[in-house]
This record gives structure tokens, C-alpha cells and sequence, in this order.
């Protein structure tokens, strides 16, 4: 059972950024995924969460309106396009899995998001 | 939607109590049983501990235990060993349909 990130990088103020999270060693369509990002030294900030058939979408008033979460569960892939990156978007970003409502169980390891000009 | 709050560090000797505490407001802790608590090494990725407020998921040890009085819900780790030492995170469901997590703790074993 494992969750794997991929996408981040550096991109510079006002830039885009798309992460991936892709599952494997379970049925994936189950279960609602989040995002959840640590900003260097810092404490951890959920940022979005998708239901596992997409039927519910939520985000932190932090990235309203700026991010997207989808999912793609024939690819078993989770995505989060993020637009009009801040300085203070840098951060660690985790996806992580729902078991029961709202419990983390599975998380990746991390992508790094560096926002810099 | 503000962080919940928890204390920035606690300590305590190896085979000694410690509890955590996690406090919010009644749009999140004191309403909701959606409370949950992770564990986080340096360089590595949190792990789940305790969810809906008291339960352990299978494997992790019955160490760990969890409530919640009112506004606050807070974990005790009894038995304290050297590597119980991390960083512990609160976490809440809210009453605008966020998620929300504590600021953290800091557990230094003596």
C-alpha cells in the first residue's frame, strides 16, 4: 500500500505547478484523497480534499479559488494544479489517504514545491 | 479557519506519562468526533496515531490513547520511550468543511 507524489519543483511567483499522487496496493476508487503541505521548519496545513468518486471537493480558504484537485481512478491518480503560486505556497506536499472519514493512513513520501524568483 | 492549539513542546523521562493537548473552538473539536492525532519524525512523513477522537489503528501501540472534553481533545503516551520522541499533530474536521491541524508539539524524552 503506498502513495507516490510526483511533479513539484521550482517555478517562479504567479507561476503553475501540477502535482500527481498515484496509488497502488489497494483499490484506490475507495477512498478519498488529500493534500496536505509543511512549509520549511513549519507545521502541517490540509489543503484539499477529494471524495473518492469525486462527488466532493474541498479546499483551505489559503488556496481557494487558486487550486484544483481531480482524480482519475482508471489511472489510479490524484492531481492538485495549482496556479498563481506565493511565496508562501513552498512547502513539502503530501497526498495522503482516507481510511475512515477524515483519518490519514496512508501518506507519500513528499513532493517539494519551491517558489522563488 | 485558525490552527488548533497546541502546547510547542513537552517533555518527560522514559517510562513516565505525558499528555498533549489540542484545543479548538465549537466549530471543530467540541463538535465533531472527527478529531486525529499524527506522529512525525524529522525528514519523514506523519503517521496516523489515534482517529475519531480514541481509536488506535491496527499497529500502533496501546500507548497511545486519545479523548476529548468540550473544546479540547488531547493524547497520552504512557511508557514513555526514546522513540516516542517527534513532533505530534492535532487534527479536527470543521464546521466549514475544512479540515484544520494543530500548530504541533515537540516531545523531547529526557
Amino acid at each position: 500500500v503506498q502513495l507516490v507524489e510526483s511533479g513539484g519543483g521550482l517555478v517562479q511567483p504567479g507561476g503553475s505547478l501540477r502535482l500527481s499522487c498515484t496509488g497502488s496496493g489497494f483499490t484506490f476508487s475507495n477512498h478519498p484523497i488529500n493534500w496536505v503541505r509543511q512549509a520549511p521548519g513549519k507545521g502541517l496545513e490540509w489543503v484539499s480534499y477529494i471524495s473518492s468518486r469525486s462527488e466532493a471537493i474541498k479546499y483551505a480558504g489559503s488556496v481557494r479559488g487558486r487550486f484544483t484537485i481531480s482524480r482519475d481512478n482508471a489511472k489510479n491518480s490524484v492531481h492538485l494544479q495549482m496556479n498563481s503560486l506565493r511565496d508562501e505556497d513552498a512547502a513539502v506536499y503530501y497526498c495522503t489517504r482516507d481510511s475512515v472519514a477524515y483519518a490519514m493512513d496512508v501518506w507519500g513520501q513528499g513532493t517539494t514545491v519551491t517558489v522563488s524568483s | 479557519q485558525s490552527a488548533l492549539t497546541q502546547p510547542a513542546s513537552v517533555s518527560g523521562s522514559p517510562g513516565q506519562s505525558i499528555t498533549i493537548s489540542c484545543t479548538g473552538t465549537s466549530g471543530d473539536v467540541g463538535n465533531y468526533n472527527y478529531v486525529s492525532w499524527y506522529q512525525q519524525h524529522p525528514g519523514k512523513a506523519p503517521k496516523l496515531m489515534i482517529y475519531d477522537v480514541s481509536n488506535r489503528p491496527s499497529g500502533v501501540s496501546d500507548r497511545f490513547s486519545g479523548s476529548k472534553s468540550g473544546n479540547t481533545a488531547s493524547l497520552t503516551i504512557s511508557g514513555l520511550q526514546a522513540e516516542d520522541e517527534a513532533d505530534y499533530y492535532c487534527n479536527s474536521y470543521t464546521n466549514s468543511d475544512t479540515l484544520v491541524f494543530g500548530g504541533g508539539t515537540k516531545l523531547t524524552v529526557l
